[in-house]
């Protein structure tokens, strides 16, 4: 069964910093990966898709990186902003065609101005 | 254009009630995932559809819990008997036929006393 795992589960640090959160799955066999952010009280925006024959993905100042042969995603987000304070959860299609989602737990962050 | 509704937006329940959770999908997605995400928790899947077919309803925790989707467009998720345990955000997701990404619902936040 596919398990994904986020770490930290929180973090908090000062406005411009650049940060790294990690995303490990257990079964590489995947079709894709998705980041997405959570707001309190909100839905899910999707921030980025990786396709499993693919190595990263950028979106402005957002980078998420890809090695299904270990089981790793890692999203990048430059020069942080308090307006990026959120919950990150990083989620896997095991399959190919519309098929659910495998959610981690998600990564708590706070930008401190 | 409109993306994923869904209502009510919170529900305050005593046990052993039943609840209806209404999704109204993006207009002309087939496909429709629902999702419960505890307190601190990622979003685990309960059931899917395609057009009005329920194809995969094997992440339903209980025969309490029952979706239907008639005429292939709004969906409803419904609870009998709430149990404290139900307690959680209802996230609904739809996705179009050609790719698979899936938009989610702002949720409906279910609370039974």
């Amino acid at each position: 069964k596919q398990e994904v795992t986020q770490i930290p589960a929180a973090l908090s640090v000062p406005e411009g910093e650049n940060l790294v959160l990690n995303c490990s799955f257990t079964d590489s066999a995947i079709y894709n990966l998705q980041w997405f952010r959570q707001d309190p009280g909100k839905g899910l925006t999707s921030l980025l898709l990786i396709q499993s024959s693919q190595r990263e993905q950028t979106s402005g100042r957002l980078n998420a990186s890809l090695d299904k042969s270990s089981g790793r995603s890692t999203l990048y987000i430059a020069a942080s902003q308090p307006g990026d304070s959120a919950t990150y959860l990083c989620a896997v299609r095991p399959n190919s065609g519309n098929t659910p989602l495998v959610f981690g737990k998600g990564t708590r962050l706070s930008v401190i101005a | 254009g409109a993306g994923v509704s869904q209502s009510p937006r919170y529900k305050v329940a005593k046990r052993g009630q039943d609840v209806a959770l209404r999704c109204d999908p993006i207009s002309g997605h087939v496909s429709l995932f629902w999702y419960q995400q505890a307190l601190g928790q990622g979003p685990e899947f309960l059931t899917y559809f395609q057009n009005e077919a329920q194809l995969d309803k094997s992440g339903l925790p209980s025969d309490r819990f029952f979706a239907e989707r008639p005429e292939g467009s709004v969906s409803t998720l419904k609870i009998q008997r709430t149990q404290q345990e139900d307690s959680a955000v209802y996230l609904c997701a739809s996705s179009p036929a050609y790719t698979y990404e899936q938009y989610f619902g702002p949720g409906t936040r279910l609370t039974v006393t």
